[in-house]
């Protein structure tokens, strides 16, 4: 059980087009996610949380308009780069939580690769 | 962003060796967890840690949650090459309404045959 799944896995794309990410609660519903960045060799830095039918809370720094993030149902939140720069390349990775555990747990998806030429 | 302090940052060990690993804090958390992560995958939980002072097992690895609340660690028995990887510590606390994680700086652990 708890299994999270995104896709795509990688993804490469053009300076200044966008990507979306989803991220989907395969067997569980997922109350809240979270949107990870992980550059090489780093640990993974929060990006936002986003609880299902509200709008996402973005940590410091984080720019909203850029990374736009979308909970519209239980079990699936997507992630949109827009205007994408080599600087955005990164491995983004989403988990979620549920009410269920109180909250305690969050389980990972295997991560997004993306690469901006 | 805020990060969690672990050590140490990386370890090469021999196969059947033990391997322990902390990660500290300079403030409290409610929860502390244990992931590893494989190249290119997202973390996979190992051990959840819910009151201070608990000391939990999940086969070869076992972990506490320190009794100040700021501190906990990893251990591994008998090292295989399958535990190779990165293992991070994570500190959960409620923030805003939101229980959120602070990830540690990671451990990369290399076992050799």
């Amino acid at each position: 059980g708890a299994v999270v799944s995104q896709h795509p896995s990688r993804v490469i794309c053009k300076s200044g087009t966008s990507v979306k990410i989803e991220c989907r609660s395969l067997d569980f519903q997922a109350t809240t996610m979270f949107w990870y960045r992980q550059f090489p060799k780093q640990s993974l830095m929060l990006m936002a949380t986003s609880n299902e039918g509200s709008k996402a809370t973005y940590e410091q720094g984080v720019e909203k308009d850029k990374f736009l993030i979308n909970h519209a149902s239980l079990t699936l939140s997507t992630l949109t780069v827009t205007s994408a720069h080599p600087e955005d390349s990164s491995f983004y990775i989403c988990s979620a939580s549920s009410v269920e555990w109180g909250y305690n747990e969050q389980f990972f998806g295997p991560g997004t690769r993306l690469t901006v030429l | 962003g805020q990060q969690l302090n672990q050590s140490p940052q990386s370890m090469f060990i021999q196969e059947g060796e033990d391997v322990s690993m902390n990660c500290t804090s300079s403030s409290i958390f409610n929860t502390w967890l244990w992931y590893k992560q494989d190249p290119g995958e997202g973390p996979v939980l190992l051990i959840a840690l819910y009151k201070a002072g608990e000391l939990t097992s999940n086969g070869r690895l076992t972990a506490q949650f320190g009794i100040t609340r700021k501190d906990s660690f990893l251990n591994i028995s008998a090292s295989i090459p399958s535990d190779v990887g990165i293992y991070f510590c994570a500190g959960q606390r409620r923030s805003s309404g939101t229980y959120k994680y602070i990830f540690g700086t990671g451990t990369r652990l290399k076992v050799l045959a």
